[in-house]
């Protein structure tokens, strides 16, 4: 059972659409991050918040946005898509150091733009 | 350069094989992930270690901090054991960093 959800499943969207992607999380972990997968390549991170109103870039440069307004919601948004940004979204949550720091993933959004 | 290295990159076996991922880091971490993604893109956390040796059924990771590798074993192999599996460092108490992953398939 998921305790670490991503909405939409799949998107396929034409260029220029404000898209949202969706990540709530019930386990009231602080530490929530974003990563984008290309086919057959290894995840990055693009996005990670230490808890509410924080909000930091990651690894890999991206032209998203994030926003951490309640600790369970950490919802990714592309302002205008391109085709660039097909790819895979998955987000993560993971607990303190000191209580092991494991990590959650969601099922991931595979994002289509045409 | 990816600092964290796995091998094979794809690995084939028949049902019942012993099957070993090895994964090879070059920088000092907190801890080690092993990571099963199924071909839908979902991941599931296997395993975190930061020494010696975890099992979890048919599963067993073990880990050397002086050598910097780690290996992902899976005993009596099962065609439902085919996915990605994907190794990840963990530096900084909260930071991945990404092997390229394993892809396995197991013929019955």
């Amino acid at each position: 059972e998921a305790d670490i959800y991503q909405t939409p499943r799949y998107l396929v969207i034409g260029t220029g659409k404000k898209i949202t992607l969706e990540c709530s999380q019930t386990m009231g972990h602080d530490k929530m991050y974003w990563y984008q997968q290309d086919p057959g390549m290894e995840l990055h991170l693009i996005h990670y918040s230490y808890g509410v109103n924080s909000t930091e870039k990651g690894d890999l440069s991206s032209e998203s946005t994030v926003s951490r307004i309640r600790t369970e919601h950490f919802p990714l948004t592309l302002e205008s898509a391109r085709p660039s940004h097909t790819s895979q979204y998955l987000c993560a949550s993971s607990e303190d150091y000191d209580r092991g720091y494991g990590y959650t993933f969601g099922s991931g959004t595979r994002l289509t733009v045409v | 350069k990816n600092e964290v290295e796995q091998s094979p990159q794809n690995l084939t076996a028949q049902e019942g094989e012993f099957i070993t991922i090895n994964c090879s880091y070059s920088v000092g971490i907190s801890a080690l992930h092993w990571l099963q993604q199924h071909p839908g893109g979902g991941i599931v956390s296997l395993f975190m270690l930061s020494s010696g040796k975890k099992k979890h059924g048919r599963l067993i990771a073990t880990i050397n901090i002086q050598e910097k590798h780690s290996s992902l074993h899976i005993t009596a192999s099962h065609p439902r054991d085919s996915a990605v599996y994907i190794c990840a460092a963990l530096y900084n108490t909260d930071k991945l960093i990404f092997g390229t992953g394993t892809r396995l398939q197991v013929f019955p």
